[in-house]
């Protein structure tokens, strides 16, 4: 069974870190494309970034790019989210997708609240 | 990007009777490859989405059959056969033919 567990969500203050993890089972992590998509509360899906199958290739929403680093290690079947210099607006749910030619598999998410 | 319209917001449906919802995208959503990677989505309060449809029309693994989706081009629409309780919670269409992936503000199904 496909499963996609993510951690690392917390409250932390405005400027302030987090490294968001997703552990992945199975299936052949590193034959698939990852992304993360987050959701502020009570609005809609919004993709943050995605990252190639050998983590080569990375890209970002603008509203998070230089301050959001997306990576994987395939020898430990993760993906991560470095989220720098967090503001208030970054405050979500933050889900790991797995997608294949549009078969889309999304964890359970976890919380990042931005506050102080 | 690619923008996509969902309409109605909100749909109030009475149980046992069909709902459907329409999906709009600015650009055409065929890939260069011929497929077309437009998806529906369900959430429930509290859950994460979970795929119901991929690439227009084909149900996800253990998705019952009253849904049902179809359209071409730039125009989806997401059909459920007979409401079940189950089924209320927020339906999102989605386009992952062209990056960034994007999203419709969602449609919330609730029962009347």
């Amino acid at each position: 069974e496909v499963q996609l567990v993510e951690s690392g969500g917390d409250l932390v203050q405005p400027g302030g870190s987090l490294r968001l993890s997703c552990a992945a089972s199975g299936f052949s992590f590193s034959n698939y494309w990852m992304y993360w998509v987050r959701q502020a509360p009570g609005k809609g899906l919004v993709w943050v970034s995605q990252i190639n199958n050998d983590g080569s290739n990375t890209n970002y929403a603008d509203s998070v790019k230089d301050r959001f680093t997306i990576s994987r290690d395939n020898a430990k079947n993760t993906l991560y989210l470095q989220m720098n210099s967090l503001r208030a607006e970054d405050t979500a749910m933050y889900y790991c997708v797995r997608d294949w030619f549009g078969e889309s598999t999304w964890g359970q998410g976890t919380p990042v609240t931005v506050s102080s | 990007d690619i923008v996509m319209s969902q309409t109605p917001l909100s749909s109030p449906v009475t149980l046992g009777q069909p709902a459907s919802i329409s999906c709009r995208s600015s650009h055409s959503l065929v890939h260069s490859s011929g497929n077309t990677y437009l998806s529906w989505l369900h959430q429930r309060p509290g859950q994460p989405p979970r795929l119901l449809i991929h690439r227009i029309s084909n149900r996800f693994s253990g998705v019952p059959d009253r849904f049902s989706g179809s359209g071409a081009g730039t125009d989806f629409t997401l059909k459920i056969n007979r409401v079940e309780t189950e089924d209320v919670g927020i339906y999102y269409c989605m386009q992952t033919t062209q990056f960034p992936w994007t999203f419709g503000q969602g449609t919330k199904v609730e029962i009347k």
